[in-house]
């Protein structure tokens, strides 16, 4: 049973609009959430983090949106561009970052 | 370098043949993770080791996998009897502490039972 659920395992957009990729959990418990990006053949890369005490985190043209009543995360790229094409990870942590659950991934495209 | 960097990058095995894998975290990293990823499917927690506690292995699937860590460096997963379901890419990542703290990911290693 998973914990952690990213439904859509593909979005296309074009570039310079936003982009928007959901991740849903089922542990209350986790307190803890980050995305990650990866590229082929590379390890994921850390990309945005929020915690359960807030329920927006910004950096850039990144914003992570957490709706705990609804058990609920998304990740927020504007403008998103031909480099953000990658597949992102949603993964959530019980332990306050010690141990982290990941979604099966989410492929972005960002068309030119 | 200064990235987390796994090896071999590749391996191809016969089933029944134990492998290893190696896992060199950044230096200063007191946290170290083995993560799977199936195809076409999400990262798989294996084992954490956090300084000289002892490893959290609640994500290993089988008695067939082991990992050990030397200190606060080399890591190495050990996979016996390989099975054709244990073919994936084998993540490794470090972090500063094991809380609170992004991992840095290796490029991983394509474990292909044949």
């Amino acid at each position: 049973d998973q914990q952690v659920k990213q439904n859509s395992p593909s979005l296309s957009v074009q570039e310079g609009r936003i982009s928007i990729l959901n991740c849903d959990y089922t542990n209350s418990m986790f307190d803890y959430f980050l995305w990650y990006k990866k590229y082929p053949a590379e390890g994921p890369t850390f990309l945005i983090s929020i915690s359960s005490i807030k329920d927006k985190n910004e950096d850039g043209r990144f914003t992570v949106f957490l709706n705990k009543s609804a058990k609920h995360l998304s990740l927020h790229i504007v403008p998103s561009q031909p480099g953000d094409s990658a597949v992102y990870f949603c993964a959530a942590s019980a332990d306050y970052g010690q141990n982290f659950v990941f979604g099966p991934g989410t492929r972005l495209s960002v068309l030119p | 370098g200064a990235g987390v960097s796994q090896s071999p990058s590749n391996k191809v095995t016969e089933k029944g043949k134990d492998v290893e894998l190696r896992c060199d975290p950044i230096s200063g990293h007191t946290a170290l993770y083995w993560y799977r990823q199936r195809l076409g499917q999400g990262l798989e927690f294996l084992i954490y080791f956090q300084g000289n506690s002892a490893p959290d292995k609640s994500g290993l699937p089988s008695d067939r996998f082991s990992a050990e860590r030397t200190g606060e460096s080399v890591s190495t997963l050990t996979i016996q009897r390989t099975q054709q379901e244990d073919s994936a890419v084998y993540l490794c990542a470090s972090s500063r502490t094991g809380r609170g703290n992004e991992q840095f990911f290796g490029p991983g290693t394509r474990l292909t039972v044949l």
